[in-house]
């Protein structure tokens, strides 16, 4: 079956622009998670949804991060007036109620010059 | 200090090499244990679960001492396609993952 997709693959803005990353998680997948990889940097979690709930956002960086999901489907990772250090690979992950593996999608590359 | 930490690599070995990778975790509330592996510019893949019991999965053996909070991942007869980095990871309550900064592994001929 389809896996998870992310929109754009690849986004080069400017800084003080706004940019939405969109994730669409497998089928049936309750749960998503928002990850970010910087240069050099290992993965950090930003923010977590459970249905349309975030019960945890704690990783997000600072306010100029938001993120929302609808209908318990897609979700979007907004970041406002964008800085040179929010240039990373943002990646989405989902996966079923409970225990279980989730399974990332292929990750969006924000290069902000 | 970081919450999982991992050998810096980066790990160079010949074909058919026996190599092993550890990592330690700092939170002790940490529910899940993982190694994924990641090849270049790619996402994450999970490559097994690791339990307290051990498992095994082919050339790959994973372990897990949770009074010591420590993981690790045992390849044997490495092949040039195991070549990636290997990431060690837990889970917390949520199924929030917090990742090591991985160990990059190439494999020669």
């Amino acid at each position: 079956g389809a896996g998870v997709s992310q929109s754009p693959s690849n986004k080069v803005t400017e800084k003080g622009k706004d940019v939405e990353l969109r994730c669409d998680p497998i089928s049936g997948h309750t749960a998503l998670y928002w990850y970010r990889q910087s240069l050099g940097q290992g993965l950090e979690f930003l923010i977590y949804f459970q249905g349309n709930s975030a019960p945890d956002k704690s990783g997000l960086p600072s306010d100029r991060f938001s993120a929302e999901r609808t209908g318990g489907s897609v979700s979007t990772l907004t970041i406002q007036r964008t800085q040179q250090e929010d240039s990373a690979v943002y990646l989405c992950a989902s996966k079923e109620f409970g225990a279980g593996t989730q399974y990332f999608g292929p990750g969006t590359r924000l290069t902000v010059l | 200090r970081k919450e999982v930490e991992q050998d810096p690599g980066p790990f160079n070995v010949p074909e058919g090499a026996t190599v092993a990778f550890n990592c330690t975790y700092s939170n002790s509330a940490s529910q899940s244990f993982f190694w994924y592996r990641q090849d270049c510019r790619k996402e994450p893949k999970l490559l097994m679960s690791v339990y307290s019991s051990g498992n095994e999965d082919g050339r790959f053996t994973a372990q897990l001492n949770r009074a010591s909070q420590y993981i690790s991942l045992l390849i044997r007869d490495s092949k040039l396609s195991d070549s990636a980095t290997y990431l060690c990871v837990v889970g917390l309550q949520g199924g929030k993952l917090i990742f090591g900064q991985g160990t990059e592994l190439s494999v020669k001929p």
